[in-house]
């Protein structure tokens, strides 16, 4: 266990639906990421909030929407999703995100097939 | 961030230490080191960084050259839950991580 937990693990979708996935963290850290792990790639940054400040926003698409209501939690909504956005979508957090020598803490991630 | 260099896949006999080497030949001053794992279908695992020093925790060392162009991270005694892809990333700030392709390292019976 890292502290980090996101649900639902797993999730079938149709590319009309609207779901959201959550990430939740018990480090009190202050920066979370959302990364995304397509089969047979590098992982990609997402998104990154720092003190519940949208900080990077790694050119992804609108149907992905991230919101960090406080420190401790984030989601990231999805709409109208494509068959190519399945992926491994993963959650991580860290003391805070411009600091150096910081690791992260990563969710066990959230597989997510759109059909 | 600086660019890495691994082998695309290792392999390790269980009980024998694993050596996983690491190329970071642009590496600047403020540039650390970060080792990370991931086991298949999990989100990745952290297990140690260093700046100039060799490190040493209760997962693994690291060893960096006295000129910082390459690093080597030790499992002493590698185990079968050892097998994994091990990724050697180079980061001074900032927010990502930027993950490679990494090292496929199996540990064999």
């Amino acid at each position: 266990e890292t502290g980090v937990t996101q649900t639902p693990r797993h999730l079938v979708m149709g590319m009309t639906n609207k779901k959201s996935l959550k990430c939740e963290q018990h480090l009190g850290h202050n920066a979370m990421y959302w990364y995304k792990q397509s089969a047979k790639k590098p992982l990609e940054l997402m998104f990154v909030y720092n003190f519940k400040e949208q900080t990077e926003n790694n050119s992804v698409p609108s149907r992905f929407s991230p919101e960090c209501p406080n420190s401790s939690h984030l989601f990231l909504h999805l709409h109208t999703l494509q068959p190519e956005d399945s992926a491994l979508y993963l959650c991580a957090s860290s003391q805070e995100s411009s600091g150096r020598g910081q690791e992260q803490f990563f969710g066990p991630g959230t597989r997510l097939t759109v059909l | 961030d600086a660019k890495t260099t691994q082998p695309t896949s290792m392999d390790c006999a269980e009980g024998r230490a694993a050596n996983l080497p690491c190329n970071h030949s642009t590496i600047s001053g403020n540039e650390y080191v970060y080792w990370y794992r991931q086991i298949h279908s999990q989100g990745p695992q952290y297990i140690i960084h260093g700046l100039k020093n060799n490190e040493t925790n209760e997962m693994a060392s690291l060893i960096i050259t006295e000129d910082r162009k390459s690093s080597t991270l030790i499992l002493p005694h590698a185990t079968l839950r050892d097998t994994a892809v091990y990724y050697c990333i180079v980061r001074v700030s900032g927010y990502a991580l930027n993950f490679g392709k990494g090292t496929s390292l199996l540990v064999t019976p």
